[in-house]
């Protein structure tokens, strides 16, 4: 079954301390892949996606992820850490089925310590 | 730029009222959608809407109706509230596509149900 699986319910880094989040998926074939950001009391906003090519794709906000298909990763990193950083991150996955739905996973909770 | 747009933020029910959320997208998107977000669920879709007049269920839309009667409209009701209903309701609106397409959220309206 498709799944996407964040392991890091919260994280904790310090402000311009590097971060890393990470993402695992399960899926049949080569999937859509996105990260979503989410503040406080707001929608989700898109960082950044990858569909195929380079796996190192570029997002907004200085964001990065990389896809690793030989480990069925989707990490999302960012050098330093700034505190308006401070969120809740969402990776998913898009499924190849009627209405364009994705696989979210359950999120993970970023701190930045001053 | 509005985006999307939901009404209202906030909303109290008492167990077995019904009530209707709004959402409007300026956007011209084929595709909406209605989510919930549960702590340590992430985001489950409820229904979803690949066009005017048309809607279809998603992951879990037991409780809840929709209505897509104009392509900027889709609209979420319950008619019989219930307290597992408690959430977070997410809207979101996408142009056509089968999982590449990224969506573009509203700020979502939280619901509790007494």
């Amino acid at each position: 079954a498709q799944s996407v699986t964040q392991p890091d319910i919260h994280i904790t880094v310090s402000e311009g301390a590097s971060l890393e989040l990470r993402c695992n998926y399960s899926y049949g074939a080569t999937p859509y892949l996105f990260w979503y950001v989410q503040s406080p009391g707001q929608g989700l906003q898109l960082l950044l996606k990858y569909f195929s090519g380079d796996t190192l794709v570029q997002g907004i906000k200085g964001f990065e992820a990389e896809f690793k298909r030989s480990q069925s990763s989707f990490n999302l990193r960012k050098p330093s850490v700034h505190w308006s950083d401070a969120a809740e991150y969402f990776c998913a996955v898009g499924a190849l089925l009627t209405g364009n739905q994705f696989y979210f996973g359950t999120g993970t909770s970023l701190t930045v310590i001053p | 730029n509005a985006g999307v747009t939901q009404t209202p933020k906030f909303r109290v029910l008492k167990t077995g009222q019904s009530m209707t959320l709004l959402c409007a997208q300026d956007m011209n998107h084929e595709y909406m959608y209605w989510y919930r977000q549960d702590p340590g669920m992430g985001l489950r879709l409820i229904h979803y809407s690949v066009g005017e007049g048309t809607t279809a269920k998603g992951e879990v839309p037991d409780g809840y109706n929709v209505s897509r009667l104009k392509k900027q409209n889709f609209l979420l009701g319950l008619e019989s509230a219930a307290p597992s209903q408690t959430s977070v309701y997410f809207c979101a609106s996408s142009p056509p596509g089968t999982g590449g397409s990224p969506l573009h959220f509203g700020n979502g309206t939280r619901l509790t149900v007494t």
